[in-house]
């Protein structure tokens, strides 16, 4: 069985700080992870997403993540807030394609300070 | 291209009603998810179809059918609500499992 787990229901930083959420997972199968993004009353939006190859993976909005296999980890970072990334972030999982569903971890809410 | 809509935008239902969630994309995506979003828990898959004509249950199926009857569209369907399925309501499509899902605007649900 798949399990995300996000470390942290909110995060606060301030303008121009760097952002670290944290998202480890559990997977007996090789992973597809995923980072959403979801703004207020909107759906979910792709921030980035690895699959195989560079663990190093660059999004949108100047986001990245790096998958460790070793740590389980897939956290996301920033390296400077902007007042436009507060928003829920959610971190997922995916069976690489078997079934193609996503757990979701629990969210974590970025506030952003002035 | 309006990729995935959703609705109703928002209904308040009576407890014991029948009621349907549409969901229509016009990407030509082969798979089709619903899920549910709650405080604290994330979104949770209720159903899922990886192409017309079959469907599957998720995480949390009880309460809820859904049907696949062509490429773009997937209803889910409460036969009788009860207070509990008070949620928001995502559906979502990828072009086939395992690849990246798009999301619709969601349905608020109130169930009273």
């Amino acid at each position: 069985a798949q399990s995300v787990t996000q470390l942290g229901s909110h995060v606060s930083v301030s303008e121009g700080a760097l952002v670290l959420l944290r998202c480890n997972y559990s997977s007996s199968v090789p992973p597809y992870l995923f980072w959403y993004v979801q703004y207020p009353n909107q759906g979910l939006q792709l921030l980035l997403k690895y699959t195989t190859g560079a663990t190093l993976v660059k999004g949108i909005n100047g986001f990245e993540a790096e998958f460790k296999k070793s740590e389980t980890s897939f956290h996301l970072t920033k390296p400077s807030a902007h007042m436009s990334d507060a928003a829920e972030y959610f971190c997922a999982v995916s069976d690489a394609g078997n079934t193609g569903k996503l757990i979701f971890g629990q969210g974590t809410t970025l506030q952003v300070k002035p | 291209i309006a990729g995935i809509t959703q609705a109703p935008t928002s209904q308040i239902l009576a407890a014991g009603r029948r009621m349907t969630l549409r969901c229509t994309q016009d990407m030509r995506h082969n798979a089709m998810y619903w899920y549910r979003q709650d405080l604290g828990l994330g979104l949770r898959l209720i159903h899922y179809s990886n192409t017309a004509g079959t469907t599957g249950k998720g995480e949390v199926p009880d309460g809820y059918s859904v049907s696949r009857a062509n490429t773009d569209d997937f209803p889910l369907t409460l036969a009788s609500a009860v207070p509990s399925q008070t949620s928001v309501y995502f559906c979502a499509s990828s072009i086939q499992g395992g690849e990246t899902q798009y999301f619709g605007p969601g349905t608020r649900l109130l169930v009273l």
